[in-house]
């Protein structure tokens, strides 16, 4: 069935750092895929998508490009914030369906200053 | 405007207890989702509905578990004779017609004592 596989947390970082969250896929066709953010105590929040191959969603200097040859969908930041520290889950919708969100198990981030 | 909320934001209860969680949608939002995160699982689809009818309930674990959803907007998830394994945070989502975005609340978190 489709899937989600993203790196294992913690990662940890200094501040001003370059960041990478890995984030891969298996799914037939092409699916919509997307980065959500839960912060300290907070609910889940869309932090950016894409919804066809080439496609770069970007959102608060985040950015991910769908690479449908490596079925991939990391994560970058330039440059990265004390207040970046959260969990970030990578999920897709299959395609031919709008509903059910297919997670990955989640990275926790942590930035230290 | 006014995001997704859900009621309670806590609900501790005694094993064998029924509960019931409210989930306000976003206005206008034609589609509703519940899922489960547990530390266990990670993230879990429950069940989603468009409209007042509830076309995929197959995330549902049990038959102690129940939702629907009245006028199109406010659902309610009923969890009878809670058991302790269903302790966890149950996220309700909404999404307008056409979209595959959805919109998070933040989630009412049950322990089952």
């Amino acid at each position: 069935g489709d899937s989600v596989t993203q790196m294992e947390g913690p990662v940890t970082l200094s501040e001003e750092a370059f960041l990478t969250i890995n984030c891969t896929y298996t799914a037939t066709g092409y699916p919509s895929l997307f980065w959500y953010v839960q912060y300290p105590g907070e609910g889940l929040q869309l932090l950016l998508k894409a919804t066809k191959a080439d496609d770069k969603g970007s959102n608060k200097g985040f950015e991910a490009t769908y690479r449908k040859e490596t079925t991939s969908f990391h994560l970058e930041k330039g440059s990265v914030q004390v207040s970046d520290s959260a969990v970030y889950f990578c999920a897709l919708i299959p395609p031919g369906s709008n509903y059910q969100l297919i997670w990955g198990a989640g990275t926790k981030l942590i930035i230290k200053p | 405007g006014a995001g997704v909320s859900q009621s309670p934001s806590n609900k501790v209860t005694e094993k064998g207890k029924d509960v019931e969680l409210r989930c306000d949608p976003i206005s206008g939002h034609t589609a509703l989702y519940w899922y489960r995160q547990s530390l266990g699982q990670g993230l879990e689809f429950l069940i989603y509905f468009q409209g007042n009818s509830a076309p995929d309930k197959s995330g549902l674990p049990s038959d102690r578990f129940s939702a629907e959803r009245t006028g199109g907007s406010v659902s309610t998830l009923t969890i009878q004779r809670t058991q302790q394994e269903d302790s966890a945070v149950y996220l309700c989502a909404s999404s307008p017609t056409g979209t595959k975005t959805q919109y998070f609340g933040p989630g009412t978190r049950l322990l089952v004592l």
